[in-house]
């Protein structure tokens, strides 16, 4: 099993540019989530999902989109890059219900913004 | 709403030295808490859990108690160990049977560093 895999690594960008990352997670798992992490602030949450088709936003979502279109893929659009969206992004899933509440997570994708 | 507030960092100490992160949270009804661990160049891997109040936590050294009546879970080890050099982040999640979803709040993450 791979896990949560994140396409790409690192990728740098102009402002304006748009951009999706992809996250995948061979798992079976339900739900899946993307976040943002940032010096001294932890990591926050941009969208989630809770199954295939459907999606959510959280704490941070504007600048962002997300589909689900297949159970095992979670992507994160980024339509006009703003400097402000420099980060390392990480993708999450965890399998639904009670006691499995365990996140697992990706690798994570450095993206700058220039 | 949730939050979770870990101790300022960083945490420099030497190896065998004593661990002590703070981690106290805010939440309505009975959240599960984690601690996650980030090795450098690496995601988060789940380091240790606990689901309901006096609670346990433990892994390979490392514990953590759940403590309702101080909304607490500090993270513990006896002796450190160069390899625990890290980013160490308190997390709590909701309950998955409500609509939260199992989202989880993130402290603000504190780096230990251990030296020989």
């Amino acid at each position: 099993n791979a896990g949560v895999t994140q396409t790409p690594k690192f990728r740098v960008l102009k402002t304006g540019q748009s951009m999706t990352l992809l996250c995948a997670q061979d798992m079976n798992h339900e739900y899946m989530y993307w976040y943002r992490q940032d010096p001294g602030m932890g990591l926050r949450l941009i969208h989630y999902s809770v199954g295939e088709g459907t999606t959510a936003k959280g704490e941070v979502p504007d600048g962002y989109n997300v589909s689900r279109l297949k159970k095992q893929n979670f992507l994160l659009g980024l339509e006009s890059a703003a400097p402000s969206q420099t980060s390392v992004y990480f993708c999450a899933s965890r399998a639904a219900g009670v006691g499995t509440d365990t996140q697992y997570f990706g690798p994570g994708t450095r993206l700058t913004v220039l | 709403g949730n939050s979770v507030t870990q101790m300022e960092g960083p945490v420099t100490l030497s190896e065998e030295a004593f661990l002590t992160i703070n981690c106290t949270y805010t939440a309505t009804g009975y959240p599960s808490l984690f601690w996650y661990v980030q090795y450098p160049g690496e995601g988060l891997q789940l380091l240790l859990k606990a689901t309901k109040a006096d609670d346990k936590g433990s892994n390979k050294g490392f514990e953590a108690t759940y403590r309702k009546e101080t909304t607490s879970f500090h993270l513990e080890k006896g002796s450190v160990q160069v390899s625990d050099s890290a980013v160490y982040f308190c997390a709590l999640s909701d309950r998955a049977g409500g609509t939260s979803y199992g989202k989880l709040t993130f402290g603000q993450g504190t780096i230990l560093t251990v030296h020989p």
